[in-house]
């Protein structure tokens, strides 16, 4: 199906093991992004990237890594996990951003509750 | 520091009300504003995207305005229905700075009872 993918949809990981959270888009968006979101501190950008082996760090990155190696694909590891990890992770894409007259709607995936014990 | 803030956090009405959901931002060097829908358990959906140069976008039943200089928007949902129970987030797009992309409010969560 078209649009943006993210699995798994929950996991259960414990503390110090590494986990991958996997996203996928089929709109050859440019940019994608992972956001998790918090109760008190509503979502937060942890990395974004721009294109093809172009990546940032967001707010949080602290503790996460991300690769992109395709256009279509942008999964965030978390190489050690903290209980302070425990959240939902978004993904997210879009065609564009600030400096162009198009700039695009941000489309969201559904989700990765994650639970680190 | 972007900084922004949805009030009420939580709102409920009977059905058909039209309602109003504040978002202010304490920056108003914003490229644009969009507002998203949130079901329990799923991601958002961008529901309206206004450019700063815009003052509202209009979609359907809901109107959203936008008034940079004050730093706040409105999101006008008319005649609401059950259906529209959900949280409702704001998010502003900055000038600039690397780890400031699209700043969100914490939401508001409306229950719109029949």
């Amino acid at each position: 199906d078209a649009g943006i993918t993210q699995s798994p949809r929950y996991k259960i990981t414990e503390t110090g093991r590494q986990v991958t959270l996997m996203c996928h888009q089929t709109w050859s968006h440019s940019y994608m992004f992972w956001y998790r979101q918090d109760l008190g501190h509503g979502l937060r950008l942890i990395y974004y990237s721009a294109a093809a082996d172009i990546t940032d760090k967001g707010e949080v990155p602290d503790g996460y890594v991300v690769s992109r190696s395709k256009t279509e694909n942008f999964p965030l590891t978390l190489e050690s996990a903290t209980r302070s990890q425990t959240s939902v992770y978004f993904c997210a894409s879009s065609d564009d951003l600030a400096g162009t007259t198009s700039w695009e709607k941000l489309f969201f995936g559904s989700g990765t509750q994650l639970s680190v014990l | 520091k972007q900084e922004v803030t949805q009030i009420p956090a939580a709102l409920s009405v009977p059905e058909g009300e039209n309602l109003v959901l504040n978002c202010s931002f304490t920056d108003s060097a914003i490229y644009n504003l969009q507002w998203f829908r949130q079901d329990p358990g799923k991601g958002l959906t961008s529901l309206l995207l206004i450019q700063s140069s815009q003052r509202e976008q209009t979609s359907g039943r809901l109107n959203a305005s936008l008034d940079k200089s004050s730093g706040r928007s409105t999101l006008y949902i008319a005649a609401s229905q059950p259906g529209d129970s959900a949280t409702y987030l704001c998010a502003v797009f900055n000038y600039g700075g690397a780890t400031n992309k699209l700043i969100f409010g914490t939401g508001t969560l409306l229950a719109v009872q029949p």
